[in-house]
């Protein structure tokens, strides 16, 4: 399964944009990836994924670099809500098993 | 639709018990997987189902076994508790084959103690 490297946290300012960095140099063609993220005490929920192109939904945005060897989430106002762990994973097309790494500790001050 | 259910949410065991966590989808996911989470750790997944009939190991089954009789259900069996399986369990689901292209589920989670 190909690896993702993340930083173990990062701090944003609330309602100031945050851009998480995941580098995953390994990624095969067929690989999504994919961002969940962990509040305190819950479990993940989906936030995003794509496979070449930049994407959008209305939690965040995905910009994923030309030869996919690294991609960012970007939240464009971080409110206090977003303090979690940010999973950054790559999901094979077949069969995809969902590996976590470590994940970024994402804080926000107010 | 619930979604995905786990039961029970808390459950403490003592060393040598056994137990059933249940989970269950409502989504009529093929693909399903457990996943346990120690404190200030990441997930790792413990074993996986692409569909009835069909289970498989992740990166840490020893301990645990799972089946899969229908495509709604997917339990986790420890046989003999043991303190190293003190965690918190999550159970997941996706559609389409699991298809990269799909998103993850998860569940609540059932939080594990093993005196």
């Amino acid at each position: 399964d190909a690896k993702t490297t993340q930083p173990n946290s990062m701090e944003s300012n609330e309602e100031e944009p945050v851009h998480l960095p995941c580098n995953h140099s390994t990624i095969s063609g067929t690989d999504y990836i994919h961002w969940y993220r962990q509040l305190p005490s819950q479990g993940p929920e989906y936030v995003i994924h794509g496979l070449t192109s930049n994407v959008n939904n209305r939690m965040a945005s995905l910009a994923i670099a030309e030869d996919r060897k690294s991609s960012t989430l970007i939240r464009h106002r971080a409110t206090l809500r977003d303090a979690a762990v940010y999973y950054c994973i790559l999901r094979p097309n077949q069969g995809g098993k969902l590996i976590f790494g470590q994940g970024t500790e994402l804080s926000v001050k107010p | 639709n619930a979604g995905v259910t786990q039961t029970p949410k808390f459950q403490v065991l003592k060393t040598g018990q056994s137990m059933t966590l249940q989970c269950a989808q409502d989504m009529n996911h093929e693909y399903m997987s457990w996943y346990r989470q120690d404190p200030g750790m990441g997930l790792r997944l413990i074993h996986y189902s692409v569909g009835a009939g069909i289970t498989d190991q992740g990166e840490v089954p020893n301990g645990y076994n799972v089946s899969r009789s229908t495509t709604e259900d997917f339990p986790l069996r420890l046989l003999s508790a043991a303190p190293s399986q003190t965690s918190v369990y999550f159970c997941a689901s996706t559609g389409g084959l699991a298809g990269g292209y799909n998103e993850q589920f998860f569940g609540p989670g059932t939080r594990l103690t093993v005196l």
